[in-house]
């Protein structure tokens, strides 16, 4: 399977524990994006990177969470000391480009978050 | 404040009915629109895309979206349904400059045989 990947699908947690998300981007994509939806909203932007930078962070993406993408490939999202107001679906999102304009984002299934 | 408001939240329709999706925005300058579909079970999928020229767009599956700069609207249509659009429709906009996708909140279409 050649698209977007991450993992895990699903993971249940306590309030006040740290979980972490792995994203793995198409091969060639050098753009990778983050993304939150809760139920009956639209997905929100947390962190864009471009190769191994983070170029943007939205104001959602508090001091609890982290983002990485240590070699420009795959990338991690930590949530510490989850609430339950952390419970929602995370999305990844890769794409290819330079500058600004158009680049499809390509979505991978998303990893939906539990906090008991 | 800027957004992306998609004006029907559920819709019902029969198989064969034509379908249309309302989308507004209020983001200034030049933007990229896009419409994704979450078919059940799966993940988010480009349906059709507007960049730059003819403002009618088609997609996959016989769906189009219509450009309007002066009303910032970007609706989706299609003019007979199947079963299998059964979906969530997100609307979502680029700033050209920036990098997010600002979607709206989706409008989960039933298609009833």
């Amino acid at each position: 399977d050649t698209g977007v990947s991450q993992d895990p699908r699903h993971k249940i947690t306590k309030r006040g524990q740290n979980v972490t998300f792995r994203c793995d981007p198409i091969s060639e994509h050098n753009r990778l994006y983050w993304y939150r939806q809760t139920l009956g909203q639209g997905p929100e932007f947390l962190t864009y990177f471009q190769n191994e930078a983070q170029l943007e962070k939205s104001r959602l993406l508090s001091d609890r969470f982290s983002a990485e993408r240590p070699k420009g490939s795959f990338s991690t999202l930590e949530i510490q000391r989850t609430e339950q107001g952390d419970s929602a679906m995370y999305l990844c999102a890769s794409s290819f480009g330079s500058g600004g304009g158009y680049n499809e984002q390509f979505f991978g299934p998303g990893t939906r978050l539990t906090v008991l | 404040a800027q957004s992306v408001s998609q004006h029907n939240h559920h819709v019902i329709l029969s198989e064969a009915a034509s379908l249309e999706l309302g989308c507004n925005y209020s983001y200034g300058g030049t933007v990229n629109l896009f419409w994704y579909v979450q078919y059940p079970g799966q993940h988010l999928q480009l349906l059709l895309k507007y960049f730059s020229g003819d403002p009618l767009v088609k997609g996959i599956k016989g769906f189009e979206a219509e450009f309007i700069k002066s009303k910032f609207s970007f609706n989706l249509r299609k003019p007979s349904v199947q079963w299998s659009d059964t979906a969530e429709y997100f609307c979502a906009v680029k700033v050209f400059s920036g990098y997010a996708l600002n979607f709206g909140k989706g409008t989960s279409l039933l298609v009833t045989p």
